[in-house]
């Protein structure tokens, strides 16, 4: 455990499904984020939350769906996907800016495939 | 526009030697360096990071320098052991409340050999 549990590990769904990514924390931290991990590309920031308020939406696709609703749980809502969205998709949490100098913690992400 | 490079994608050393690893950024408003590890099928974690108001951060066997100007930073692994193998990313933080949001490097996968 490393702190921060993402559910499911994997998750095979079909384009016109409807299914969501859960991360808890209980490391006290005040910001969740979601990144996705695509082959050969950087961590791509997805989404930013602070003490339960979005504070960044990088740009990313409305079948992208966040929510919030407390300090240590993060959901990721996913709707009409595209085969080209399967990435390992990874939560982390963080205590202040750049994780209070010790980075975040990732949990160890949900493995997605869209087919 | 990717702001943190990691250009060699692969690294292979052998067991005892040093293993160095690069990155390049190219924001000046960075002001936070870190650099996490992962092993396959688990999330990254944190290793070791770096203020700009430093040159360099000793851990261990591990130690990171950060060259301002060039705006360039190093992970040297010494001595390097099969453990080590796994992908090292490179990011950033720069000021401010968008420190919220780290900037990742692609990677580089380290290979150490017995």
């Amino acid at each position: 455990e490393t702190g921060v549990t993402q559910t499911p590990r994997h998750l095979v769904m079909g384009m016109t499904n409807k299914k969501s990514l859960k991360c808890e924390q209980h490391l006290g931290h005040n910001a969740m984020y979601w990144y996705k991990q695509s082959a050969k590309k950087p961590l791509e920031l997805m989404f930013v939350y602070n003490f339960k308020e979005q504070t960044e939406n990088n740009s990313v696709p409305s079948r992208f769906s966040p929510e919030c609703p407390n300090s240590s749980h993060l959901f990721l809502h996913l709707h009409t996907l595209q085969p080209e969205d399967s990435a390992l998709y990874l939560c982390a949490s963080g205590a202040g800016r750049a994780g209070g100098g010790y980075g975040y913690t990732f949990g160890s992400g949900t493995r997605l495939t869209v087919v | 526009d990717q702001q943190v490079k990691q250009n060699s994608p692969s690294l292979s050393v052998q067991e005892g030697r040093i293993s160095i690893l690069n990155c390049d950024y190219t924001n000046s408003m960075f002001d936070y360096f870190l650099w996490y590890k992962k092993y396959p099928a688990e999330g990254p974690t944190f290793l070791i990071s770096i203020s700009s108001i430093k040159d360099k951060n000793e851990d261990g066997r591990f130690t990171v320098f950060l060259n301002k100007s060039a705006k360039h930073l190093s992970l040297h692994i010494v001595p390097s052991q099969p453990g080590d193998s796994a992908v090292y990313f490179c990011a950033a933080s720069p000021l401010g409340n968008s420190g919220y949001a780290l900037n990742f490097g692609k990677g580089t996968s380290l290979l150490v050999t017995p």
